[in-house]
């Protein structure tokens, strides 16, 4: 079972909030990533991380930031959520060579957000 | 650059029939190939994969894909399900040797099997 955890699962905010999803993984992995996915919709990658102080943006534009100061740590911040930010976002996480050296990508369970 | 196409974006059965979840890739290099499965309130969680070697891979609880080159195929199939195997399936390419290419999926495929 993967150790990847994400905060909070469920959330309902407003427009114009401040959000911040959480996501750790004690595995070790320095590769990180952040999926987004709507309900019946493929997965999407909005950002991902090779390691500490490294953020890419991935191919679904995205007006959500990333950071990485710690190797376990890996937060997505939307500074200011609007409905159509209403989606769940899947947090995942491999080990060095990633998926394109066969590795298996972990998931977190996942956070759904609505914003109203 | 790799896309993935699932064919069926809902597959009922009723429970102890086979089934076929079928899956098609695009790509110009070589790739390896993973199904993962996501359960109700969870996850995505890996199923299986075909890296090298046998063209056959399968799992632990009886599902088993088959990469076809020619055919650009890597469909799952299971010989006799069980309403547990009630899930979200997705297939998924990365381009083989390649540590900086992120994982592709497909639609995915709702799979509900009936009592």
């Amino acid at each position: 079972e993967a150790d990847i955890y994400q905060t909070p699962r469920y959330l309902v905010i407003g427009t114009g909030k401040k959000i911040t999803l959480e996501c750790s993984q004690t595995m070790g992995h320095d590769k990180m990533y952040w999926y987004q996915q709507d309900p019946g919709m493929e997965l999407h990658l909005i950002h991902y991380s090779y390691g500490v102080n490294s953020t890419e943006k991935g191919d679904l534009s995205s007006e959500s930031t990333v950071s990485r100061i710690r190797t376990e740590h890996f937060p997505l911040t939307l500074e200011s959520a609007r409905p159509s930010h209403t989606s769940q976002y899947l947090c995942a996480s491999s080990e060095g060579g990633g998926a394109g050296l066969g590795n298996t990508i972990y998931f977190g369970e996942g956070s759904w957000l609505t914003v109203v | 650059a790799q896309s993935v196409t699932q064919l069926d974006s809902q597959v009922p059965v009723f429970e102890e029939a086979p089934v076929e979840l079928r899956c098609n890739y695009s790509s110009s290099v070589s790739v390896y190939l993973f199904w993962y499965v996501q359960y109700p309130n969870q996850g995505l969680q890996l199923l299986l994969k075909y890296l090298s070697g046998s063209t056959l891979v399968e799992s632990i609880n009886g599902f088993e894909a088959e990469f076809n080159k020619s055919q650009t195929s890597f469909h799952l199939r299971k010989p006799s399900v069980h309403i547990s195997d009630t899930a979200e399936y997705f297939c998924a390419v990365s381009e083989r040797n390649s540590g900086n290419t992120p994982l592709v999926f497909g639609k995915g495929t709702r799979l509900s099997v009936i009592a």
